[in-house]
């Protein structure tokens, strides 16, 4: 099946400073990704939709400014955390669908982010 | 808004066992119904899916059951096994558009021997 990798998988922060996250496609082009963030014992938030070449598409409520997405290529999008904050401490996992059917979302295994 | 509908929250079953899972839903652009599980500190990874011209898919142990009408679909997990023990969530996709998938609340499975 189509494998979908993030990185870091944890990464430990002092309150102010900035996270870059990585999720890449690895065995398959996605024009489209998502990001989704997920507290302890909870469902999976939906973020933003990355698009590759444009910008990414927001959900309410979520900060575009804090919450930079930038998808550079077919493989490739980057969740930036601007000068993050302990309350935005969370498992944050990305999504790719398989292009061009778009049939199935894959998921990545997730990076843990713990700010200080 | 909840538009994706889960239950129960938590489920015990002993080994061997069915393990029914619900999940309702409201908005009729939906047309693609997923299952995920996901074990701690790990992704959600696509269990079986159905779309709603099906009444029922069945892979291996696996049975998801639709019902159109009612908006209500379920999954049905045979002959539970321990391995099993992990936290399963349903969701829809919306047609068109970027296909933005919405999941359920999850529902945490426990299998005992």
């Amino acid at each position: 099946g189509a494998v979908v990798s993030q990185h870091p998988s944890r990464v430990i922060c002092k309150s102010g400073t900035s996270v870059k996250i990585e999720c890449r496609s690895l065995d398959f082009q996605a024009t489209t990704m998502f990001w989704y963030r997920q507290f302890p014992k909870k469902s999976l938030m939906l973020m933003a939709t990355s698009n590759e070449g444009s910008k990414a598409t927001y959900e309410q409520g979520v900060e575009k400014d804090k919450f930079l997405i930038n998808h550079a290529s077919l493989t490739l999008s980057t969740l930036t955390v601007t000068s993050a904050h302990p309350e935005d401490s969370s498992f944050y996992i990305c999504s790719a669908r398989d292009f061009p059917t778009g049939e199935t979302q894959y998921f990545g295994p997730g990076t843990r982010l713990l700010v200080l | 808004q909840q538009q994706v509908k889960q239950s129960p929250q938590s489920l015990i079953v002993q080994k061997g066992g069915i393990s029914i899972i619900n999940c309702a839903y409201e908005n009729t652009a939906f047309d693609y119904f997923p299952w995920y599980q996901q074990f701690p500190g790990k992704g959600p990874a696509l269990l079986i899916a159905i779309r709603p011209d099906v009444s029922e898919k069945k892979e291996g142990r696996f049975t998801i059951s639709f019902n159109k009408s009612a908006k209500q679909f379920s999954l049905h997990i045979m002959d539970s096994q321990p391995g099993d023990s992990a936290t399963y969530f349903c969701a829809a996709r919306r047609s068109g558009g970027y296909q933005k998938v919405t999941f359920g609340t999850g529902t945490k499975l426990q299998v005992i021997p």
